[in-house]
């Protein structure tokens, strides 16, 4: 099956501080979501994006398609941004399940 | 967004017992949606296809006679944890899609604590 890699795996910032996550897949997609784990649990629709690039807030991501990658960018990082960022792909078009990266824990500290 | 609404989102049963969680599709129809079970720390693993009106589709690893799955109306799938041991304990996550090729969404999440 399809192999979906994120990067990195634990990431610590400075309030106010800019980062960047990858999200790499060994096969083409059809679909690509990145989302946002609260410590609750609850899984947040960030983007969903296949392809191009897409901005809302201080949130942006891009999806480069034919070489495989996405990238989430967060912009003056808040401590409410703290959680878990997955990304999760769809192989084959119609509706089959997301595969999910192992995600990026994101601590923002003030 | 469309909502998925998950109940209970959290429950303690004692070992031996059975629970059963429900994932509805509040605005929307959803002939089919997914179960995924997420340990600590851990990422989020597809345990079946949830379709309405057929049996449930479960992956390799997944017991059916232990994660019962129903799909009985378009707006509700449930899934039953049957005989549960403390291994059962995890974060239980559904989700849907309001059409075909468009974004997923999901639930709350259940976390089943088994003692």
């Amino acid at each position: 099956g399809i192999q979906v890699e994120q990067s990195p795996p634990d990431l610590i910032l400075q309030e106010g501080a800019n980062s960047t996550l990858r999200c790499n897949f060994s096969d083409s997609v059809n679909n690509l979501q990145w989302f946002h784990q609260n410590p609750w649990g609850q899984l947040i629709n960030l983007f969903y994006i296949p392809s191009g690039t897409k901005q809302n807030g201080r949130l942006s991501a891009t999806t480069v398609a034919t070489e495989r990658y996405s990238l989430l960018y967060i912009s003056s990082s808040q401590t409410t941004d703290s959680g878990v960022y997955f990304c999760a792909v769809e192989t084959d078009s119609g509706n089959t399940p997301l595969v999910f990266g192992k995600g990026t824990r994101l601590s923002v500290i003030a | 967004g469309a909502v998925v609404s998950q109940h209970p989102s959290r429950v303690i049963c004692k070992s031996g017992t059975s629970v059963k969680i429900e994932c509805r599709s509040l605005d929307f129809q959803a002939t089919t949606m997914f179960w995924y079970r997420q340990f600590p720390k851990q990422s989020l693993m597809l345990m079946a296809t949830s379709n309405e009106g057929s049996k449930a589709t479960y992956e390799q690893g997944v017991e059916k006679d232990k994660f019962l799955i129903n799909h009985a109306s378009l707006t509700l799938s449930t899934l039953t944890v049957t005989s549960a041991h403390p291994e059962d304990s995890s974060f239980y996550i559904c989700s849907a899609r309001v059409l075909l090729n468009t974004e997923a969404f999901f639930g709350q999440g259940t976390r089943l604590t088994v003692v």
